[in-house]
């Protein structure tokens, strides 16, 4: 069963324009983290952030939790050509990590 | 420090049949989880292996099996191969085995395709 889903399914946006990425999950956690998947390949973890924290920055990368809601969201900001992928968002269900649908993003230059 | 390996990277066999996938995890980790991962589905859970022993198991038919060797390298099979078996599987190492809260690094999967 999926314990977060991303929203939107799929963005488009031009090189150098933010993308924002939203995660809403079920549960209460420990921890929520972010994935990118290039095509048909493995999972590159990008950032890991704990339930008692609210905003958490990776380079070009920002990720904010509020847990009252039960969201996250990532934000890459000047987004490259190379950014394209799928992002996703993975919980702790008490038993494994598990994973959101994903958001498909595309950059173009 | 060599990453996850999986074996083989594509692989298409017929209904019925069965099937190995391995694992070789980054040296030192000790943890190996498995996932499914389809268009229609997404990544969903399989199991977790740490030090030998299955410690979780998700929401799988017994056809899907797995084991973990003592060098921490695990198999997954999957029995009497069913058509909606075909999707990229992966495996994902980490230092422990933090149910969830661990960071996973991932292999680039095995691709089964069932005809």
């Amino acid at each position: 069963s999926q314990q977060g889903e991303e929203d939107p399914q799929a963005l488009s946006i031009q090189e150098g324009e933010n993308a924002t990425m939203n995660c809403s999950y079920k549960t209460s956690i420990n921890n929520l983290q972010w994935y990118r998947q290039n095509s048909g390949r493995g999972l590159v973890h990008l950032i890991l952030i704990r339930s008692n924290e609210r905003e958490k920055h990776s380079g070009r990368l920002r990720v904010t939790l509020d847990t009252s809601k039960k969201s996250s969201s990532l934000l890459i900001t000047a987004s490259r050509a190379a950014d394209t992928a799928s992002y996703f968002c993975a919980t702790d269900a008490g038993t494994a990590l598990i994973f959101g649908k994903g958001t498909t993003l595309s950059v173009s230059s | 420090k060599a990453g996850v390996t999986q074996t083989p990277r594509y692989l298409i066999k017929t209904r019925g049949q069965q099937v190995t996938l391995s694992c070789s995890p980054i040296s030192g980790h000790r943890s190996v989880s498995w996932y499914q991962q389809t268009p229609g589905q997404g990544l969903q859970f399989l199991f977790e292996y740490f030090s030998e022993t299955q410690r979780n198991k998700g929401n799988f038919p017994g056809r899907f099996s797995g084991r973990q060797f003592s060098n921490s390298r695990s198999e997954m099979n999957v029995s009497t191969l069913e058509l909606g078996d075909s999707a990229l599987y992966l495996c994902a190492s980490s230092l422990s085995s933090g149910a969830g809260t661990e960071k996973l690094f991932f292999g680039s999967g095995t691709q089964l395709s069932v005809l």
